[in-house]
């Protein structure tokens, strides 16, 4: 299958300050990701579409000024929380995909203090 | 609007016995249907899916998973499982237009017990 790579995996950030996540397709291109959050013990809650080239579409009650995406290439996604609070903790998994099948990246577990 | 179930958010099972995990569906037009797999702190892995053909579809691993259109139903299998098949597993389904997006299931969690 595919690989997605998803960096970093961990970050801890102070209340307030931005955070940058990256998505990659490493084996193939993708012209559209998708990122998701999940909190713990729970389901993955689809949050964008990251579209190569144009403007992310946000899922309803995500705040796109908040969840800043860029999908500059058609193999990086970048996912930047700004000004984050502790209630934007959660684990973020991207995916891309092609075919039919999606594929999913390892997460990133932001905590933010 | 299409939507997963999977009713169960717990199932145990003894090593070497076969396993079950459920999944039902609602969705417009012919079903995609995949089958994923999350181990602690971990991305989702890719273990099978159903577009079209065979109803019983064959996997990662050893699993299988059965289409059933009468009963919308995508349950996962396994004849025979192993302790290291314990993890959390997601069902997800999309329609067959153009929208690429994935509705989950809550997860089930799966143990096997030695």
């Amino acid at each position: 299958g595919a690989v997605v790579s998803q960096h970093p995996s961990r970050v801890i950030c102070k209340s307030g300050t931005s955070v940058k996540i990256e998505c990659r397709s490493l084996d193939f291109q993708a012209t559209t990701m998708f990122w998701y959050r999940q909190f713990p013990k729970q389901s993955l809650m689809l949050m964008a579409t990251s579209n190569e080239g144009s403007k992310a579409t946000y899922e309803q009650g995500v705040e796109k000024d908040k969840f800043l995406i860029n999908h500059a290439s058609l193999t990086l996604s970048t996912l930047t929380v700004t000004s984050a609070h502790p209630e934007d903790s959660s684990f973020y998994i991207c995916s891309g995909g092609f075919t039919d099948t999606q594929y999913f990246g390892p997460g990133t577990r932001l905590t933010v203090l | 609007a299409q939507s997963v179930a999977q009713p169960e958010d717990q199932v145990n099972v003894a090593e070497g016995n076969p396993l079950t995990v459920k999944c039902t569906y609602s969705v417009s037009g012919n079903p995609y249907l995949f089958w994923y797999v999350q181990y602690p702190n971990r991305g989702l892995q890719f273990l099978l899916k159903y577009i079209t053909g065979d109803n019983l579809v064959k996997g990662s691993y050893g699993f299988e998973a059965e289409f059933n259109k009468s009963q919308t139903s995508f349950h996962l299998k396994k004849p025979s499982a192993l302790v290291s098949d314990s993890a959390l597993y997601f069902c997800a389904v999309r329609g067959s237009g153009s929208a690429r997006q994935l509705t989950f299931g809550s997860g089930t969690q799966l143990t096997v017990l030695p």
